[in-house]
C-alpha cells in the first residue's frame, strides 16, 4: 500500500530562521511527487511538481528537492506570510492517476 | 494555474435536510472531478471520483446514497449531502485535474465549502 508520512506534524519558527519539512514515501514507482500550501479554510493551492531524484524547484522562500524515498520543501529565512499547512502527495505509477496525501506539516512563522 | 470554485462557500442546514455543493472549473474542461473531505488537522479524504458521461466511483465506506454526485457538465460537477446530519459536518473540497499537455496531470483544488449541521 502507497504510504505518505510528513514530519514534523507541527513547526514553528521565528522570522528569518530556515528550516525543511520532510516527505516520505513508500511506493510502488513513483510518478510524481506534489507540494501543496493549505491556508486556514481554503483549499490546497498547487506548489510544486517533482518527478525524478534530484530534481529540485524553487518559488520565492520555497526550494522543494526529491530523492528516492523522500522529498524536502526547505523554507528559507520565512516570513509570518508563509504560516499555513503544507501537504505533500503522490503520483504512483499503478495505474490510478489519483494522488495519496500527507497528513501535512502546520506552520506557524512568528514576527 | 486553472482555477476551480465552489460554491457555497459555507452552509449551516438542520438535521434532514439536503445540502447541494457545486464544483465548477472556470477555464478548462475536466471530465473527471475529485471530491475530498477534510476534518480539523487532518489530511483530506478522497469520497468519490466524479465522471462526466458515467456514474461516480466512490471510495470504500462512503455511502453512495447519501453522498450523490452528478457530474452535469464538462466543467460542472455537483455533491448532494442528503438527509444531512451533524457527523456530516466538515470541509469538502472539489479538484480536477489540469488540462494534460506533457508530463503529470496536477490536482487544482476549489476553496472548499464548510458544511454546518445542526
Amino acid at each position: 500500500e502507497d504510504q505518505v508520512t510528513q514530519s514534523p506534524e507541527a513547526l514553528r519558527l521565528q522570522e528569518g530562521e530556515s528550516s525543511s519539512l520532510n516527505c516520505s514515501y513508500t511506493v510502488s514507482g513513483l510518478r510524481g511527487l506534489f507540494w501543496y500550501r493549505q491556508d486556514p479554510g481554503k483549499g490546497p493551492e498547487f506548489l510544486f511538481t517533482l518527478y525524478s531524484a534530484g530534481e529540485e524547484k524553487e518559488k520565492e522562500r520555497l526550494k522543494a528537492t526529491l530523492t528516492k524515498k523522500e522529498s524536502f520543501l526547505h523554507i528559507t529565512a520565512p516570513k509570518p506570510e508563509d504560516s499555513a499547512t503544507y501537504l505533500c502527495a503522490v503520483q504512483t505509477s499503478g495505474g490510478s492517476y489519483i494522488p495519496t496525501f500527507g497528513r501535512g506539516t502546520s506552520l506557524i512563522v512568528h514576527p | 494555474g486553472a482555477v476551480v470554485s465552489q460554491h457555497p462557500s459555507w452552509v449551516i442546514c438542520k438535521s434532514g435536510t439536503s445540502v447541494k455543493i457545486e464544483c465548477r472549473s472556470l477555464d478548462f474542461q475536466a471530465t473527471t472531478m475529485f471530491w475530498y473531505r477534510q476534518f480539523p488537522k487532518q489530511s483530506l479524504m478522497l469520497m468519490a471520483t466524479s465522471n462526466e458521461g458515467s456514474k461516480a466511483t466512490y471510495e470504500q465506506g462512503v455511502e453512495k446514497d447519501k453522498f450523490l454526485i452528478n457530474h452535469a457538465s464538462l466543467t460542472l460537477s455537483t455533491l448532494t449531502v442528503t438527509s444531512a446530519h451533524p457527523e456530516d459536518s466538515s470541509f469538502y473540497i472539489c479538484s480536477a485535474p489540469s488540462p494534460r499537455t506533457s508530463g503529470l496531470q496536477t490536482q487544482y483544488f476549489g476553496p472548499g465549502t464548510r458544511l454546518l449541521v445542526l
